[in-house]
């Protein structure tokens, strides 16, 4: 069965430093990918998505993730953290059947330490 | 531009009672719409999907309901709520299932 897998649960980084978050999909190339930031109590934004046009996807905030075929990854990057992006990041492929739905990743929380 | 609308933000309710949570989206027709639920400390699950008017359909079987009684707005539901329906759900629409998903602020539910 497809599946999208986020490696981490939480992940720490000091202000200024690399942000790396992974996220690995399985079974058939997905036409998209996508990745979700959640704050706090309230909904999930997309931070930028995966269309096969090119292989490194540029998002908001300064994120941005590449897509690897032969790994079968699209980690999700930060050159460098701000406080502001402590939040709760999500990895997401749609099904390739039938049904209408989007696979979650389990989701990776971003700590910032000062 | 489109927009999902999905209130109340926050909502605590008894035992037993009824429940019911709107979500409206603006600016596109003939959205598919979906329900999720997020427990504490967990990621997203499912509830209910729906491709069009009266069309819904159910993920995991449950204490909820949904109905979409008009094009752009859907609605979930309880007769009765149980404590484990506590949790913050999610309202979100796409144009296609292998698109993005657009999501509502969220409704935070406890259940006392």
């Amino acid at each position: 069965a497809q599946s999208v897998t986020q490696l981490g649960s939480h992940v720490s980084v000091s202000e200024g430093a690399l942000v790396l978050l992974r996220c690995n999909y399985s079974s058939s190339v997905p036409p998209y990918l996508f990745w979700y930031v959640q704050y706090p109590n309230q909904g999930l934004q997309l931070l930028l998505k995966y269309t096969s046009a090119a292989t490194l996807v540029k998002g908001i905030n300064g994120f941005e993730a590449e897509f690897k075929k032969s790994e079968t990854s699209f980690h999700l990057t930060k050159p460098s953290a701000h406080m502001s992006d402590a939040a709760e990041y999500f990895c997401a492929a749609p099904r390739m059947d039938s049904s209408y739905k989007l696979i979650f990743g389990s989701g990776t929380r971003l700590l910032v330490r000062p | 531009s489109q927009t999902i609308h999905q209130w109340p933000a926050t909502l605590v309710q008894p035992v037993g009672s009824p429940l019911s949570l709107e979500c409206t989206v603006e600016g596109t027709s003939n959205p598919n719409l979906y329900w999720y639920r997020q427990a504490a400390g967990r990621g997203l699950q499912l509830l209910f999907y729906s491709v069009g008017i009266g069309q819904i359909s159910s993920e995991v079987p449950q204490n909820l309901s949904a109905s979409r009684p008009q094009d752009r707005q859907f609605i979930l539901s309880s007769k009765k709520l149980l404590l484990s329906d506590s949790g913050f759900y999610l309202c979100a629409w796409s144009v296609s299932p292998v698109t993005e998903a657009f999501f509502g602020q969220g409704t935070r539910l406890t259940v006392v």
